[in-house]
């Protein structure tokens, strides 16, 4: 158990739709990555939030957007689902760095048809 | 950018065996992350190690800062260890610290 939970587990939706990713971090985490991992691939990432900031974004549209709330939760909102959004999205979080340990959630998966 | 790469890509082995897992890295960097990863997704740190060796149970992992490579090793294998083994490395990009991962290591334990 790392304390780090992701809701929900899996997902279906049609090409077009929006969708909504939740994680909650443990108490004190203050940064939080979200990944995209598509199958037999490694996570990419997508972005960092720091203290409800975003902090650094990888190679994703702005189609891919986040929050990240005070209690130590956070989204990720992925709008006009492609069929290439498919994957296991994974959250990380960390206390600041990544010079520190880092806690992963079990993923959502998101199946887009 | 650091770029990480890890071999082999595939491992069966039979239980009971000594199980090595390397992985290098081009750029310098602070920390190493190794995580194992099931069938199913979830994602769990093994070790975060910066220099010299760290130990935990049957799983060793050792890091060469100067050489740039790092090694996660099993011993007396066994079927539960069988999952997708990982090594990750910090980098920035654009002002945010991320971490880079390998194509990861699917190791198979047979009884």
């Amino acid at each position: 158990e790392t304390g780090v939970t992701q809701s929900p587990t899996h997902l279906i939706k049609t090409r077009g739709q929006q969708v909504t990713l939740r994680c909650s971090s443990q108490s004190g985490h203050n940064t939080v990555s979200w990944y995209q991992q598509a199958l037999g691939q490694g996570p990419q990432f997508i972005f960092q939030y720091y203290r409800e900031e975003e902090n650094g974004r990888g190679n994703f549209p702005p189609r891919f957007s986040g929050l990240q709330f005070p209690n130590y939760s956070s989204e990720l909102n992925v709008n006009a689902l492609e069929l290439d959004d498919s994957a296991l999205y994974l959250c990380a979080s960390t206390v600041q760095g990544f010079n520190d340990e880092q806690y992963f959630g079990p993923g959502t998966r998101l199946t887009v048809t | 950018k650091n770029e990480v790469e890890q071999s082999p890509q595939n491992l069966t082995a039979q239980e009971g065996e000594f199980i090595t897992i390397n992985c290098s890295y081009s750029v310098g960097i602070s920390a190493l992350h190794w995580l194992q990863q099931h069938p199913g997704g979830g994602i769990v740190s093994l070790f975060m190690l910066s220099s010299g060796k760290k130990k935990h149970g049957r799983l060793i992992a050792t890091i060469n800062i100067q050489e740039k490579h790092s090694s996660l090793h099993i011993t007396a294998s066994h079927p539960r260890d069988s999952a997708v083994y990982i090594c990750a490395v910090p980098d920035s990009f654009q002002g945010a610290q991320k971490l880079v991962f390998g194509q990861g290591t699917r190791l198979t334990i047979n009884p």
